[in-house]
């Protein structure tokens, strides 16, 4: 399995407070990705990254920043939490991008009360 | 721009067949098959770049119609341990993969 831990597992936090989700990675992979996953819409990206300090935007970004200083760590932000982002959240990377796979995380429980 | 997957659920015996459709309103760079279980992270299955092929392991393969923008996932003689959710990913911007939201194949003894 590739090595890939995200932390916290689970959290509870209250609406309008910051919270950072942490993704490291022991392969040593270029792209880096972060994606939640809510009934009825499947995986959607907020943020990715194709090298340390390069990021770009997904399709559901708003509210989220990411943060890339270090090959092996992906950070992402909620700058001020809102029961909207109540989502699982998982990591992914891959060697190559898209033309390789994704391999996931095991994923964050955020529930913002 | 997220793809269409049908149907959205599925439930076979054990050793029937399934296939599972997955299109795009845009053209595709790739496209990705995933399969998730109830609690866990997906797992990649295949993927299949552009130029139409078609690609296989063991009992599950996939094609893909550059022409069309789609893809199928086809499971041969499905077992027990092939239920779970299954998604695709599509590539029309490069480098980021949309994902459908998911068909769920229950497989019965």
């Amino acid at each position: 399995d590739a090595g890939i831990t995200q932390s916290p597992r689970h959290k509870v936090t209250e609406t309008g407070t910051p919270v950072t989700l942490r993704c490291h990675q022991t392969e040593n992979h270029r792209y880096m990705y972060w994606y939640r996953q809510d009934p009825g819409h499947g995986l959607r990206l907020i943020h990715y990254s194709y090298g340390v300090k390069d990021t770009d935007k997904g399709e559901v970004s708003d509210g989220y920043s990411v943060s890339r200083s270090k090959t092996e760590d992906f950070l992402l932000t909620l700058e001020s939490a809102t029961s909207s982002q109540t989502s699982v959240y998982f990591c992914a990377i891959s060697a190559t991008g898209t033309n390789s796979p994704l391999h996931f995380g095991n994923g964050t429980r955020l529930t913002v009360t | 721009q997220q793809p269409v997957q049908s149907p959205q659920a599925v439930i076979l015996r054990e050793g029937e067949d399934a296939v599972i459709n997955c299109s795009s309103s845009k053209a595709l760079y790739s496209v990705h098959w995933y399969r998730q279980k109830h609690g866990e992270a997906p797992v990649f299955l295949m993927i299949l770049l552009k130029g139409g092929e078609q690609k296989g392991h063991d009992k599950i393969s996939a094609s893909f119609n550059e022409k069309k923008q789609q893809s199928s996932l086809y499971l041969t003689a499905s077992q027990l341990s092939y239920s779970g959710t299954y998604f695709c990913g599509t590539e029309i911007i490069r480098e980021k993969l949309t994902f459908g939201t998911g068909t769920r194949l229950t497989i019965i003894p």
